[in-house]
């Protein structure tokens, strides 16, 4: 099964609104990691949170990590039209090296 | 910008061609990695080298050959490559190959295959 599924696969807002992305993944992980991607163009890190916290904020973002549900949510508030990109969660399998990344959620911030 | 660079950004080649995709991060990381981005497809790995040492191949066909000289500089060759191969590769560094690293992202290189 894909580790890191992104819910919902397309979001559409206004300026100014608050977007929420979800993550799901199904084996225990170390620590989950947010990644923002604009169109055609290479990842850029946002935020990672660890195994032991719930909760970790950075400027507009605030990530959530249940590890009981197995679930993380990404939260951008007062949203702007340059938060249009995709974003991608990733985990990490335990031990090993790999990052597994979902299929993302598009988000589209009108203006 | 990451500190992570790709060239070329786009590439159109035949399938009888070869050629190669290049990538060097400015970061000092000791790990280097290799990712195909198909539409709607999750980001898949290919290669990771770690101190210039191939340490994951992920499954990934022989015409795609990996080259990493040194710790900075990470090569993928192409040759005989299928229409299905047109992609977005990304080139990504971190500082080891811990599961706890950010890793970082080039731009890419816009792979279309005719």
């Amino acid at each position: 099964s894909q580790q890191g599924e992104e819910d919902p696969q397309a979001l559409s807002i206004q300026e100014g609104e608050n977007a929420t992305m979800n993550c799901s993944y199904k084996t225990s992980i170390n620590n989950l990691q947010w990644y923002r991607q604009n169109s055609g163009r290479g990842l850029v890190h946002l935020i990672l949170i660890r195994s032991n916290e719930r909760e970790k904020h950075s400027g507009r973002l605030r990530v959530t990590l249940d590890t009981s549900k197995k679930s993380s949510s990404l939260l951008i508030t007062a949203s702007r039209a340059a938060d249009t990109a995709s974003y991608f969660c990733a985990t990490d399998e335990g031990s090993n090296y790999k990052l597994t990344f979902g299929k993302g959620t598009l988000l589209t911030v009108n203006p | 910008e990451t500190g992570v660079t790709q060239t070329p950004r786009h590439l159109v080649m035949g399938m009888t061609n070869k050629k190669s995709l290049k990538c060097e991060q400015h970061l000092g990381h000791n790990a280097m990695y290799w990712y195909k981005q198909s539409a709607k497809k999750p980001l898949e790995l290919m290669f990771v080298y770690s101190l210039e040492e191939r340490v994951e191949n992920n499954s990934v066909p022989s015409r795609f050959s990996p080259e990493c000289p040194n710790s900075s500089h990470l090569f993928l060759h192409l040759h005989t490559l299928q229409p299905e191969d047109s992609a977005l590769y990304l080139c990504a560094s971190s500082q080891s190959t811990s599961g706890a690293e950010t890793q970082y992202f080039g731009p890419g290189t816009r792979l279309l295959v005719l």
